[in-house]
Formats: C-alpha cells, sequence, structure tokens
C-alpha cells in the first residue's frame, strides 16, 4: 500500500527567505505525486503534480517540485518566500490504476516572520 | 465555474447523535471523494464514487457511516451514531473521470462531538 511521510510538522522562516518542504514516499509502481495547500478554513488547493516526464515541475505561485525516484522524494521549493504562503502543505501520492486515489501525508505547517 | 459545495460549514452535537452533511460537486465531474481530516493529519479517503456507483468504501466505517450519490449529481454523508472521535473536518472533492483528473476540494464540514 502506498503511503507519505512528510518529516517536518512545522517550519517557520524568514519572509523572502528560501524554502523547502520535504516528502518521502512509498509505492511499488511509477507514482503520481501532488502537492496541495490548505489555508486556514479553506479547502485544499493544487500547487503541482508529477505524472511523468521531466522531473522537475513547475505550479502555481512560483512553487516548484523535483521527482527523484532513487530517493523516493518530491520536494516542494520556492525561492524567496511571501507572507501570504503561511499555511498547511500536504504531499500526497496517487494510484493510476482507474479513478485517481490519494493518499495525503500528515501534512507541514508554514509559519513565516516578517 | 462554479467550486464545490458543502453545508453546513460547522456543526457541534452530542455524542450518539445523528449528523448528515452535504456536497454538491463541479458541473460535469463524474467522480466525487469524501475525506476525513482529524485535526493535525492529512485527509483520508473515507469513500470515492463515480457517478452514482460506489468505486472504494474500504475506509468507510461503515457501522455508523453512510453515504450515497443517488443521481449521480451531490451526495450526503451521515454518522449514526457519532462518536467523539468523529470530530474532524469532512471535505469533499470532486473530479472529471480518469485517472488524471485533478482532484478540486470544498472548504469542508468542521464537525464537533461532544
Amino acid at each position: 500500500a502506498q503511503s507519505v511521510t512528510q518529516p517536518d510538522i512545522h517550519i517557520t522562516v524568514s519572509e523572502g527567505a528560501s524554502l523547502e518542504l520535504r516528502c518521502n514516499y512509498s509505492y511499488g509502481a511509477t507514482p503520481y505525486l501532488f502537492w496541495y495547500v490548505q489555508s486556514p478554513g479553506q479547502g485544499l488547493q493544487l500547487l503541482l503534480k508529477y505524472f511523468s516526464g521531466d522531473t522537475l515541475v513547475q505550479g502555481i505561485k512560483g512553487f516548484e517540485a523535483e521527482f527523484k525516484r532513487s530517493q523516493s522524494s518530491f520536494n516542494l521549493r520556492k525561492p524567496s518566500v511571501h507572507w501570504s504562503d503561511a499555511a498547511e502543505y500536504f504531499c500526497a501520492v496517487g494510484t493510476i490504476q482507474g479513478a485517481q486515489k490519494l493518499v495525503f501525508g500528515q501534512g507541514t505547517r508554514l509559519t513565516i516572520n516578517p | 465555474e462554479a467550486g464545490v459545495a458543502q453545508s453546513p460549514r460547522y456543526k457541534i452535537i452530542e455524542k450518539r447523535q445523528s449528523v448528515a452533511f452535504w456536497c454538491n460537486p463541479i458541473s460535469g465531474h463524474a467522480t466525487l471523494y469524501w475525506y476525513q481530516q482529524i485535526l493535525g493529519q492529512g485527509p483520508k479517503l473515507l469513500i470515492q464514487f463515480q457517478n452514482n456507483g460506489v468505486v472504494d468504501d474500504s475506509q468507510l466505517p461503515k457501522d455508523r457511516f453512510s453515504a450515497e450519490r443517488l443521481k449521480g449529481v451531490d451526495s450526503t454523508l451521515k454518522i449514526q451514531p457519532a462518536k467523539l472521535e468523529d470530530s474532524a473536518v469532512y471535505l469533499c472533492a470532486s473530479s472529471r473521470a480518469g485517472a488524471s483528473g485533478e482532484q478540486f476540494f470544498g472548504p469542508g464540514t468542521r464537525l464537533t462531538v461532544l
């Protein structure tokens, strides 16, 4: 069965600093990988996804992620964070058989210092 | 296009009472999902519908939870009787059919069981 680990429960960075959120997955086949963001009181919004091809994927809001099969990782990065990036971030792995099914990690809460 | 609608947004009940949540997916989306998100955790899939048929309900506690999507459009999730551990945010999501369809999430219903 697939699983996702986000090692960092809470991260604090200063506004304008770079950001990397870690995600490790376990899945027997080629995974579909996703990063979602959840602001307080809101549903989840898709930031980016990896299905195949180029292992560096670009998303919305200036985010990018790199798929590394050898490390079973899909880390999320942003070169310069903004105060509005403060939120909860979830990594997810999806199956590719039939309808999509997602398994989420526990999330990383991002706090931005002014 | 209108997003996924959910109601109510908040609900407080006492244990052993019953409660129902409603979800209206994005028009034309064949697949509908209900997730449970306990505080501090990532969303966990409870049930997945394809049109009005159940694709996966393996993690639905069927002794107390039920869900239906009778006309293949909107859906209702019911809990009867509720337990303290059911306190969570219940998220509804929808997607077009197929494994690559992006899931769009509603704002969720926050349930508190006292």
